[in-house]
């Protein structure tokens, strides 16, 4: 089955640039998407088809895909963006959804 | 606006079959530009993906699940529900109903808030 690799922690000072990866064979070729969920909450959408935003989700969300990686860039980083963010492709092959480990983004 | 909500047991016996509903309001299980998928989430852990149905009944599962579980439908309550047999202390999660849309690029667009079952006697 198709593996979504990505960091457990990522760090980030307010205002800065936080960049999580997800790494897959071949991801590039695949679309991409994001949650994001914050403690005791259900997941929320942030990105789909690899670089998509929908209704409601800041512009300082953005992603991309290319390669065997697929990032999601977090700009001007705030403190509520602090959550685990992980990502998600639909494996066609066996039309299975499949997760990344998820990241825990930390503000500093 | 879509809302799922989850409904059943928070407590379910080792070896019994946990069994869990979830209700969709707003939008109908009937539509044929969506799949319907479970999710859970083991204490502290990652997201795991369970299995989907389609309106038509067509499903699909995790392998690592396949035997023990069952999706099914009902139209007429707009409703889908989750069937996981011969449970244990690792099937203890917070489960997710949600909807998925998006063909051969499916993303869940829209959640449930998640119900906690414990496996536990």
């Amino acid at each position: 089955s198709y593996v979504l690799t990505q960091p457990p922690s990522v760090s980030v000072a307010p205002g800065k640039t936080a960049l999580i990866t997800c790494g897959g064979n071949n991801i590039g070729t695949k679309s991409v998407h994001w949650y994001q969920q914050k403690a005791g909450q259900a997941p929320v959408l942030v990105i789909y088809y690899d670089s998509d935003r929908p209704s409601g989700i800041p512009e300082r969300f953005s992603g991309s895909n290319s390669g065997n990686t697929a990032t999601l860039t977090i700009s001007r980083v705030e403190a509520g963006d602090e959550a685990d963010y992980y990502c998600q492709v639909w494996d066609s092959s066996s039309d299975q959804g499949v997760f990344g480990g998820g990241t825990k983004l930390t503000v500093l | 606006q879509v809302q799922l909500q989850e409904s059943g047991p928070g407590l379910v016996n080792p070896s019994e079959t946990l069994s869990l509903t979830c209700t969709v309001s707003g939008g109908s299980v009937s539509s044929g530009s969506y799949h319907w998928s479970w999710i859970r989430q083991s204490p502290g852990k990652g997201l795991e993906w369970i299995g989907y149905i389609f309106y038509s009944g067509s499903t699909n599962y995790n392998p690592s699940l396949k035997s023990r579980v069952t999706i099914s439908v009902d139209t007429s309550k707009s409703q889908f529900s989750l069937k996981l047999s011969s449970v244990t202390a690792a099937d203890t999660a917070v489960y997710y109903c949600a909807r998925a849309r998006g063909g051969f690029y499916r993303h869940f667009d829209y959640w449930g808030q998640g119900t906690l079952v414990t496996v536990s006697s």
